[in-house]
């Protein structure tokens, strides 16, 4: 499985963008990349992932770059509701995914 | 559609106590996770379960935990004799299964062990 790099911590103004990167060098050809998030007090919430190309719903987006070891999560507007950790999951079978410490995002009003 | 149950939300208990965690997946997922997790940690998974069987316990330790899915449906998580260190959150988590990329989590029981 591969291991992921994250910042521990970022802050972001309400209303902007926020992006948090995440380094996954090892990661293999076709191992996915998945972003969960996590509220206080609740559990992870899934979020997005992508093996190669740029994906986008409704809630972020998911740029990976061409040599897939690094991504950035975009939230576009971010919220105070966004206010959570977020963990990038570079690799692992679609069953499996392994967490690091993650990226503790504080949207500040 | 009802999410993942737990119970109880928070359990506290004295060192060498047996405890157990109850979960209840979403309907028609196939996979049950178990996970554990520490202040300030991600979550570790510790069994992963399709349908009744066991598809990964090598996280689990056996000596003091166990779990189980009769039917396929609901699980139990149990530790016994609990120790300090046990204290976390336990998550249960359930996905569809093989295709399905998004585990969907439940709010986790909060274990102190004093």
């Amino acid at each position: 499985d591969a291991k992921t790099t994250q910042p521990p911590s970022m802050d972001c103004a309400e209303g902007r963008a926020a992006n948090l990167p995440c380094n996954h060098s090892t990661i293999s050809g076709n191992e996915y990349v998945y972003w969960y998030r996590q509220i206080h007090s609740q559990g992870p919430q899934y979020i997005i992932h992508g093996l190669k190309n740029n994906e986008t719903n409704e809630m972020a987006s998911l740029i990976i770059t061409e040599d897939r070891k690094s991504s950035t999560l975009i939230l576009p507007h971010a919220t105070l509701r966004d206010t959570a950790v977020y963990y990038c999951i570079g690799g692992g079978s679609y069953d499996k995914v392994i967490f690091g410490p993650g990226t503790s995002l504080s949207v500040i009003p | 559609e009802a999410g993942v149950a737990q119970s109880p939300r928070y359990k506290i208990i004295e060192k060498r106590q047996s405890v157990a965690f109850w979960c209840n997946p979403i309907s028609g997922h196939a996979t049950l996770y178990w996970y554990q997790q520490i202040l300030g940690q991600g979550p570790k998974l510790l069994i992963q379960f399709q349908n009744n069987g066991v598809v990964d316990d090598s996280q689990l330790p056996k000596d003091r935990f166990s779990a189980e899915r009769l039917k396929g449906v609901d699980s139990t998580l149990k530790i016994q004799p609990a120790k300090l260190e046990d204290s976390a959150v336990y998550l249960c988590a359930s996905s569809f299964g093989q295709g399905s990329y998004e585990q969907y989590f439940g709010p986790g029981t909060r274990l102190t062990v004093t």
